[in-house]
């Protein structure tokens, strides 16, 4: 089936920093999703790219849908500690199944 | 915005016990609803699609029989575990999709579900 190589698996920084992490895929997606997990909690949009090549920002966040279809990354620039949690890439295949398939994280630790 | 409310948020029971989850989208209609399982540490695990009025499509492996599901209306949908057992213990997420729209899924807060 469809898998989504995500890294790195986990980020240990200092606040302040930036952060960078990306998923690939060897299939194309026609929509790629990030979210933030926190504990105990289910997972929050953070961005949603759907044309190839876009970039889009959501506050300190910036994603790309890489050109291809088959990768994109997430940048977070000046961590804050509430940044914490894990983040996942997801992403929509062509063929109208909404079916979502997701990353395998990247936890993020922050530390002040 | 898009609010999908999930109960109860915490189960913990016996052994051979059933035990229902129910996922509500608040304030949209979702035709199409999501149940997933997520054990420790790792990723989201799509289990079944559930479609309001008609059976729900299970992904390879997962036992239609054990994990019942039912969307009766355009903004409930259920999944009764059945029997459970400690390897059942897990946190189960639903997500919805509004139906009016093109938007990603909405995902609930989930539901941890221990076994003893």
């Amino acid at each position: 089936g469809q898998q989504l190589n995500q890294s790195p698996q986990s980020m240990f920084i200092q606040e302040g920093e930036d952060v960078s992490m990306n998923c690939t895929s060897s299939s194309i997606f026609n929509t790629w999703l990030w979210y933030k997990q926190d504990p105990g909690e289910g997972p929050v949009l953070l961005i949603a790219l759907y044309k190839a090549g876009e970039l889009t920002s959501n506050g300190r966040l910036t994603a790309q849908f890489g050109i291809t279809r088959k990768d994109s990354f997430l940048n977070i620039s000046a961590s804050i500690p509430s940044d914490v949690g894990i983040y996942f890439c997801a992403g929509l295949s062509q063929g109208g199944s909404e079916k979502l398939v997701f990353g395998k994280g990247t936890k993020l630790t922050v530390n002040p | 915005g898009a609010v999908v409310s999930q109960h109860p948020s915490r189960v913990i029971c016996k052994s051979g016990t059933s035990v229902k989850i129910e996922c509500r989208s608040l304030d949209f209609q979702a035709t199409t609803m999501f149940w997933y399982r997520q054990f420790p540490k790792q990723s989201l695990m799509l289990m079944a699609t559930s479609n309001e009025g008609s059976k729900a499509t299970y992904e390879q492996g997962v036992e239609k029989d054990k994990f019942l599901i039912n969307h009766a209306s355009l903004t409930l949908s259920t999944l009764t575990v059945t029997s459970a057992h400690p390897e059942d213990s897990s946190f189960y997420i639903c997500s919805a999709l509004d139906s009016n729209s093109n938007q990603p899924q909405h995902f609930g807060d989930g539901t941890r579900l221990s076994i003893l």
